[in-house]
């Protein structure tokens, strides 16, 4: 159990719909990374936030977008879903300090597995 | 962003030790090395990190040269439950944030 906390963990849902996925990081860390991985693909860092603001923005969709709210958790936006975005989708979490040399292990959640029909 | 690249699929006899290479031309100077492994429908386990030369913990060595263009993850004596694949991930940098990229991986299988 990596402490990083994913909800919900199967989603079914339609084309054209929105859906949200929710991530509480471990205690402490400060920083949320998002990440897909669709069937035989590796995974695609979608955005990070750290205690609170955008910082770093990878393969994100337009039609996707995130948050971090003061309490840490996080929440990956999903809209006008297509039958590509079926995918796992996964959130971690690290402590993310300050400064140079930065060395920062990222503890990954369980997933959530969405399915577009 | 440094770019790694790492071969996609190795196969290994039980017992066997297991080395997997991950290039990274480009890699920053504030930049870590670190190794993750991930099974099926699961999200990827941290295995072990490192700057330069090498690192050793009970899981798996670590061996950069010094030019640090390259990375070596070491695994001893392999076992079927070591199937699954490796992610090579180089990142870092400054101002407290970082910038991440994982490779397509190398999926390892552990054959009896």
């Amino acid at each position: 159990d990596s402490g990083v906390t994913q909800t919900p963990k199967h989603l079914i849902t339609a084309t054209g719909q929105r859906v949200t996925l929710r991530c509480s990081p471990r205690s402490g860390d400060l920083s949320v990374y998002w990440y897909q991985q669709s069937l035989d693909q590796g995974l695609q860092f979608l955005i990070q936030y750290y205690n609170g603001e955008e910082r770093a923005k990878g393969n994100i969709l337009e039609r996707f977008s995130a948050q971090q709210f003061p309490d840490l958790h996080s929440e990956l936006n999903l809209s006008s879903l297509e039958l590509g975005d079926s995918a796992l989708y996964f959130c971690a979490s690290s402590v993310a300090p300050q400064g140079q040399l930065l060395r920062d292990t990222q503890y990954f959640g369980p997933g959530t597995r969405l399915t577009v029909l | 962003l440094a770019k790694t690249t790492q071969p996609i699929s190795m196969d290994s006899y039980e017992g066997q030790e297991v080395n997997i290479t991950c290039s990274h031309n480009n890699i920053a100077t504030n930049d870590y090395i670190t190794w993750y492994q991930q099974f099926p429908s699961q999200g990827p386990r941290f295995i072990i990190q490192g700057y330069k030369t090498k690192v050793t913990n009970e899981v798996a060595s670590l061996f950069i040269p010094a030019d640090r263009k390259s990375s070596t993850l070491s695994l001893p004596r392999v076992s079927l439950s070591d199937t699954a694949v490796y992610y090579c991930l180089v990142g870092g940098g400054s101002g407290g944030y970082q910038k991440v990229t994982f490779g397509t991986g190398t999926k390892l299988q552990v054959i009896p």
